[in-house]
């Protein structure tokens, strides 16, 4: 049972470039969420889905998009990357019912210059 | 809105002794709180979790946390620091409905002396 996986794991990229962060989670949970990690900051909310089809924004969205066209799968793009989104970003997930924790991947580390 | 608060960016005992890490939350609404640990270059790795049953809570490598509504604390205490303790802690609240996202602490490092 892989539980959350993130590709790629590190990741440089040029200010301008674009790229797409994958997650992906085979427990059939319902809700799925991207977070970024900077220093003294804790982990901060950037856009999460509650079901197949439908996203909405967190407390940091700007410069990011993501979709979920399928359910096991939530996807974090970066249009035009920019060196303040040089940070650790993890994927989580959660199923709908009861009070279970979220399942966190192993996260991206992602470096912009 | 809810929040979480850690003091103490870094705390630092000797192996064998109690360690004590403090979390304060605010939350509207009846709270589920969490702890995780972050070992170096992984992932965010459940301690234990609150969830409206027992305010004591056990949780694994010896933890344990009490939930005080009075004091809307939940501090994370392990009676002996091992070596292998060391790592990155963080507190998190969770809204029990709606979207369900945690609301992270800004962690505490801890670091146990030999």
């Amino acid at each position: 049972n892989a539980g959350v996986t993130q590709t790629p794991k590190f990741r440089v990229l040029k200010t301008g470039q674009s790229m797409t962060l994958l997650c992906a989670q085979d427990m059939n949970h319902e809700y799925m969420y991207w977070y970024r990690q900077d220093p003294g900051m804790g982990l901060r909310l950037i856009h999460y889905s509650v079901g197949e089809g439908t996203t909405a924004k967190g407390e940091v969205p700007d410069g990011y998009n993501v979709s979920r066209l399928k359910k096991q799968n939530f996807l974090l793009g970066l249009e035009s990357a920019a060196p303040s989104q040089t940070s650790v970003y993890f994927c989580a997930s959660t199923p709908r019912g009861g009070n279970t924790e979220a399942f966190f991947g192993q996260g991206t580390r992602l470096t912009v210059v | 809105a809810q929040s979480v608060t850690q003091l103490g960016s870094h705390v630092s005992v000797s192996e064998g002794a109690l360690v004590l890490l403090r979390c304060n939350y605010s939350s509207s609404v009846p709270p589920y709180l969490f702890w995780y640990v972050q070992y170096p270059n992984q992932g965010l790795q459940l301690l234990l979790k609150y969830t409206s049953a027992a305010t004591l809570v056990k949780g694994i490598n010896g933890f344990e946390a009490e939930f005080k509504k009075s004091e809307t604390s939940f501090h994370l205490t392990k009676p002996s620091a091992h070596m292998s303790d060391a790592a990155e802690y963080f507190c998190a609240v969770s809204e029990n409905t709606g979207r369900r996202a945690l609301t992270f602490g800004s962690g505490t490092r801890l670091q146990v002396q030999p």
